[in-house]
């Protein structure tokens, strides 16, 4: 079975700033996908950024990239110029790659806060 | 856009009565998940379906049952609702084969008294 662990329960940075979100994961899977999901508050979730384990580019999605290290199966998430509207629950989720229906395994979430 | 609609986004009820929670997606989705939210603990699956008719069990199933019976609704039902079931219940979608992106609803919040 799969396993991710978001370390940080809580964050906060300043609007314009940088932060990173930490994830790490335990599989003996070698093809998987890994996510990034926002869920800002008291709306639904959408995808923020989506890796593909094969791959060795980090993802990036405009202000928001990854650090996808798979040896140490860790997969954090970089938001850059932060912004209000980034106020949301953030969750990393691993899918294994033969998943014909599509189940995610969710860590336990990271608030995170942008104060202006 | 693809909408996954979620009937009641808040709902009181009391131990022992039954409860039915239902989602409804509008993009022809071949897989579709109940989800249950709790802090610290993320989203851990409860049921999902890929097909009309067809359901398998996720993590934490017990107490819960589903049905599929047309391809775009997914119901949840709690046979007989206890308060440890008090949660906030997240229903998505997504395309088979290939396609790996969930579309999520806005989330159902459940009380249990």
């Amino acid at each position: 079975a799969q396993t991710v662990t978001q370390s940080q329960p809580e964050m906060s940075v300043q609007e314009a700033e940088t932060v990173t979100l930490s994830c790490t994961y335990d599989t003996s899977e070698n093809n998987y996908y890994l996510f990034w999901y926002k869920q800002p508050p008291s709306r639904q979730m959408i995808l923020v950024i989506r890796q593909e384990a094969y791959k060795q580019q980090n993802a990036t999605e405009n202000r928001f990239s990854v650090n996808f290290q798979k040896a140490a199966k860790s997969f954090s998430l970089k938001i850059s110029d932060s912004q209000l509207g980034d106020t949301a629950m953030y969750f990393c989720a691993f899918m294994k790659h033969n998943n014909a229906g599509n189940m995610l395994t969710f860590g336990g979430g990271t608030r995170l806060m942008v104060k202006p | 856009d693809v909408k996954v609609t979620q009937s009641s986004r808040y709902l009181v009820k009391r131990t022992g009565e039954k409860v039915f929670l239902e989602c409804v997606q509008d993009m022809d989705h071949e897989n579709m998940f109940w989800y249950r939210q709790d802090p610290g603990l993320g989203l851990r699956l409860i049921y999902f379906s890929y097909d009309v008719k067809m359901k398998e069990k996720g993590d934490i199933p017990e107490g819960y049952s589903v049905s599929r019976e047309k391809k775009e609704r997914f119901s949840l039902i709690l046979e007989s609702a206890s308060t440890n079931q008090t949660s906030m219940y997240l229903c998505a979608s997504s395309l088979g084969g290939g396609h790996r992106e969930l579309f999520f609803g806005e989330g159902s919040r459940l009380t249990v008294l």
